[in-house]
């Protein structure tokens, strides 16, 4: 099955760039989505489509994907940034299955 | 506005069966597809189930195939979940999410969620 791998943690000082990247074997090749999920809230779409913004996401999130690796970039941090942040693409060799990466909790010092 | 609102959660005994409903609005609903995702305490997301628009198609995660069945009925706007032969690894917070036309596009609504708990 398809595997994605997130660093555990990122921190980040307010107003400084926050990149959280997304590793998967050609996952360049796939559409990415980010989620951003705050504490005791349900999941909310960030980025979908590698690096479309739905309405109401700030222009500071932005996404990239490309070889082997998707990026999640937050410019001009906020301290409301802090958050879980998984990344989550369709498998569809075969079946159609979602898989999400381990999630990555951004710190803002 | 869209909303989601998942019910039918709790407490279940190891071996038992619960179904969970999903109740959507401000959307219509047969355009799109569904999906649940559950989240264990403290752990990360895992997507459980997914079903087309027209629920002809329906797609399990390899941890609860052959023991949950997703479902929807569009007279009701209503998705289910149906979760047989529970262990404790499937305690969680279930969320229902909207997809769009076909199932395999962003989850662009979620609901609240729903805890299950899963013990003797």
């Amino acid at each position: 099955s398809y595997v994605l791998t997130q660093p555990p943690s990122v921190s980040v000082a307010p107003g400084k760039t926050a990149e959280i990247t997304c590793g998967g074997n050609n996952i360049g090749s796939k559409s990415v989505q980010w989620y951003q999920q705050k504490p005791g809230q349900a999941p909310v779409l960030v980025i979908s489509y590698d690096s479309d913004r739905p309405s109401g996401i700030p222009e500071r999130f932005s996404g990239s994907n490309s070889g082997n690796t998707a990026t999640l970039t937050i410019s001009r941090v906020e301290g409301g940034d802090e958050a879980d942040y998984y990344c989550q693409v369709w498998d569809i060799n075969g079946d159609r299955r979602g898989v999400f990466g381990g999630g990555t909790k951004l710190t803002v010092l | 506005e869209v909303q989601l609102v998942e019910s039918g959660g709790g407490l279940a005994q190891p071996g038992g069966s619960v179904r969970l409903s999903c109740a959507a609005s401000g959307f219509i609903f047969t355009t799109y597809a569904m999906s649940w995702v559950r989240q264990a305490p403290g752990k990360g997301l895992e997507w459980v189930s997914g079903i087309s628009n027209s629920g002809a198609a329906t797609h399990y995660a390899d941890s609860v195939k052959g023991r949950f069945t997703i479902s929807r009925d569009d007279s009701k706007n209503t998705l289910y979940l149906q979760m047989n032969s529970l262990s404790a690894e499937d305690t969680a917070v279930y969320y229902c999410a909207k997809g769009g036309a076909v199932i395999v596009t962003p989850l662009d609504s979620w609901g609240q969620g729903i805890l299950v708990t899963v013990s003797p």
